[in-house]
């Protein structure tokens, strides 16, 4: 079974500082990872994956992951917050190898980028 | 290219009647998902379809509930007999390929049951 954890539902930066939001992810094989963010009465919109190579994933907005397969872990992180990146942040997980599996998505992380 | 097209937004339906949530996928996507999302629990997944299959239902209720993508046509969630316990915002989500191709979801749908 493969399954996503977000530890913290709220995290709180002050405008200009870097921002980390925390996903650790389980599956029995290798995992596509994504990273997706969700505005007021909006669908989500993707941000960021990672397939295979690099460990660090550049996405949207400024936005990057760091896969970590020894902490099974894929945070996300900006080196400088904006205001207008407050929003609900979802990390999600495939196991590559479970055929036509859907996406599990975590309970999400409500990002506040205080002025 | 328009997005995954969701309608209506809003519906409220009174227990006991019947809902229909309406998703129309990207073009040119064949693999079109659907998710309930609930207030402080994250986004579950429902059902998995590509056209005129079902790939996977396993997080769909046995009773009650029904999806179906037709060859022509929007993808249909169907909720039967609707409870108070369906009010929640359902997302359609559609993909290029099943595998790590990304999702592209829609703006949902906010059923109400009154």
């Amino acid at each position: 079974a493969q399954s996503v954890a977000q530890p913290e539902d709220q995290v709180n930066v002050a405008e200009g500082n870097p921002l980390t939001v925390k996903c650790t992810y389980s599956v029995s094989g290798n995992p596509y990872l994504f990273w997706y963010v969700q505005y007021p009465n909006r669908g989500l919109q993707f941000l960021l994956k990672y397939i295979t190579g690099d460990n660090l994933v550049k996405g949207s907005y400024g936005f990057e992951a760091e896969f970590n397969k020894s902490q099974t872990s894929f945070h996300l992180k900006k080196p400088s917050a904006l205001v207008s990146d407050s929003a609900l942040y979802f990390c999600a997980v495939r196991d590559r190898n479970s055929g036509n599996t859907p996406l599990v998505f975590g309970k999400g992380t409500r990002l506040s980028v205080i002025a | 290219n328009a997005g995954v097209m969701q309608n209506p937004r809003h519906l409220v339906r009174r227990r006991g009647q019947e809902a229909r949530l309406r998703c129309s996928p990207m073009k040119g996507h064949s693999h079109v998902y659907w998710y309930r999302q609930l207030p402080e629990e994250g986004l579950k997944f429902m059902v998995y379809l590509q056209k005129e299959n079902i790939i996977d239902e396993s997080g769909m209720p046995k009773e009650r509930f029904s999806a179906e993508f037709p060859k022509e046509g929007p993808s249909i969630l169907r909720i039967q007999q609707v409870v108070r316990g369906d009010s929640a915002a359902y997302f359609c989500a559609s993909s290029l390929s099943g595998d790590n191709s990304p999702l592209h979801f829609g703006n949902g749908t906010r059923l109400t049951v009154t």
